[in-house]
């Protein structure tokens, strides 16, 4: 199975700090249909995940514009561009590429 | 709207099985696919299993031999079976919406305690 290993596991900013969160796959997600099939997700307290960016790079509606996600093959990134309160909670990254799908491990994103 | 909706037993003994079903609207099981996925509490997201658009399935290989999904297109219904179930099975279990933007709608999750 494919393992997806996030840094770091927690993370430390100040509103309206830009940070980013890296993703590291075992094999590369590029599948043979040409798509990358590596998403974001978002789980604050108490909720369940929200999706953040999918196909790498792709925002979903109605999410703001400071995240944005980079990368290929086996190394990822998502940036948050002015950390706002809203956003304090563990970030998680998934892949569809190789059944079956995986999680990374998480990174929480806390107030410092 | 899009809406998915996870309902079963919140207590389960161990060694028994766990069913779960997840009830969606505001879209086909026919042409979107319906992901399992679990969290223990206080701990991460584990991908648990799939029924695709087409009906196949695919599981986490660490669940394999106890996880079975079925569906009832018919009642929009996706099932999630689970025996041998363990305490360390306790967790909040989720279904979601997979497709071109995959988990893009998730439900509030249902939890499931293994406690004799």
């Amino acid at each position: 199975d494919v393992v997806l290993t996030q840094t770091p596991p927690t993370l430390s900013a100040t509103i309206g700090q830009s940070v980013s969160i890296s993703c590291r796959s075992s094999q590369s997600l590029l599948h043979s249909n040409g798509n990358t099939y590596l998403n974001w997700l978002l789980q604050r307290p108490g909720q369940p995940p929200q999706l953040l960016i999918y196909l790498v790079s792709r925002l979903e509606s109605g999410v703001p514009n400071r995240f944005s996600g980079s990368g290929s093959g086996t190394d990822f990134t998502l940036k948050i561009s002015g950390v706002e309160a809203e956003d304090l909670g563990v970030y998680y990254c998934v892949q569809s590429t190789h059944a079956p799908w995986t999680f990374g491990g998480g990174t929480k994103l806390e107030l410092k | 709207q899009v809406q998915l909706t996870e309902s079963g037993p919140g207590l389960v003994h161990p060694s028994e099985t766990l069913s779960l079903t997840c009830t969606v609207s505001g879209f086909s099981l026919t042409g979107y696919s319906v992901y399992w996925v679990r969290q223990p509490s206080g701990k991460g997201l584990e991908w648990m299993g799939r029924m695709r658009y087409n009906g196949d399935t695919s599981y986490n290989s660490a669940l394999k031999s106890r996880l079975s999904i079925s569906r009832d297109t018919s009642k929009n219904q996706v099932f999630l079976k689970m025996n041998s179930l363990q305490t360390d099975d306790t967790g909040t279990y989720y279904c979601t919406r997979g497709g071109y933007s995959s988990y893009d709608y998730w439900g509030q999750g249902v939890m499931v305690t293994v406690s004799s």
